[in-house]
């Protein structure tokens, strides 16, 4: 199947930990996105990265790190994980044009205690 | 930057009727407009978009119309079912140095009832 696949879809941990969440896709995009739904739902955009290269860098804590190794995977890492990192993460990617559809992946929940 | 608004935040239908989610943006340049589905414990779906050279577009239940010169664009569904229940985003993207970015509203919550 042509998608986005993230893992893992449920990550809980405790405060203070370092985790890393995968993202990948296989739909020849070349630009990825990695985006945070609070609890109201409300859907930020925290990086993208087009062709291995970082475009968009939204005021985020530095314990996150977005890596691209290649086109088709965007990782990101936390460090020193907080309460209020608790949320979904949702990865996307796009063919950037004139008009740049994202798809999104299914998305990981992050609980931390 | 782009600023978008959506109301309403919630929207209770029959099933059958029509349900309409409006979004305003802020930035004239902005010239695609897509709109996502988000069901339950799943990632947002694109259902529909609207390109900035055309006002209307319509694929069986659902259709969004879009006004540059007032700079708003809605969503329209109709003969709505159960399975329509769900979060509905609408999003902006920008042009120039905000080309690869989407701004998106803050979600309606459409709920239809059997």
């Amino acid at each position: 199947d042509t998608a986005v696949s993230q893992t893992p879809k449920y990550l809980v941990t405790q405060m203070g930990n370092d985790k890393s969440i995968k993202c990948e896709q296989n739909l020849g995009h070349d630009t990825m996105y990695w985006y945070k739904q609070d609890s109201k739902k409300f859907l930020k955009i925290m990086f993208s990265y087009n062709n291995k290269e970082l475009i968009i860098n939204e005021t985020v804590p530095n314990r996150f790190s977005p890596k691209s190794p290649d086109k088709a995977h965007l990782n990101l890492h936390i460090n020193s994980l907080e309460l209020g990192d608790s949320a979904v993460y949702f990865c996307a990617s796009s063919q950037v044009g004139r008009y740049n559809e994202q798809f999104f992946g299914p998305g990981t929940r992050l609980t931390v205690l | 930057g782009e600023n978008v608004e959506q109301h309403p935040s919630t929207l209770s239908v029959q099933e059958g009727d029509s349900a309409v989610i409006k979004c305003t943006y802020s930035d004239s340049a902005s010239n695609y407009f897509p709109w996502y589905k988000q069901e339950l414990g799943k990632g947002p779906q694109l259902i529909i978009d609207i390109r900035s050279n055309v006002g209307e577009k319509k694929d069986q239940r659902i259709a969004v119309t879009l006004n540059k010169t007032a700079k708003h664009f809605s969503l329209h569904i109709t003969e709505t079912q159960p399975e329509d229940s769900a979060v509905y985003f609408c999003a902006a993207k920008g042009s120039g140095g905000s080309n690869y970015k989407l701004t998106f509203g803050k979600g309606t919550l459409l709920t239809v009832n059997p």
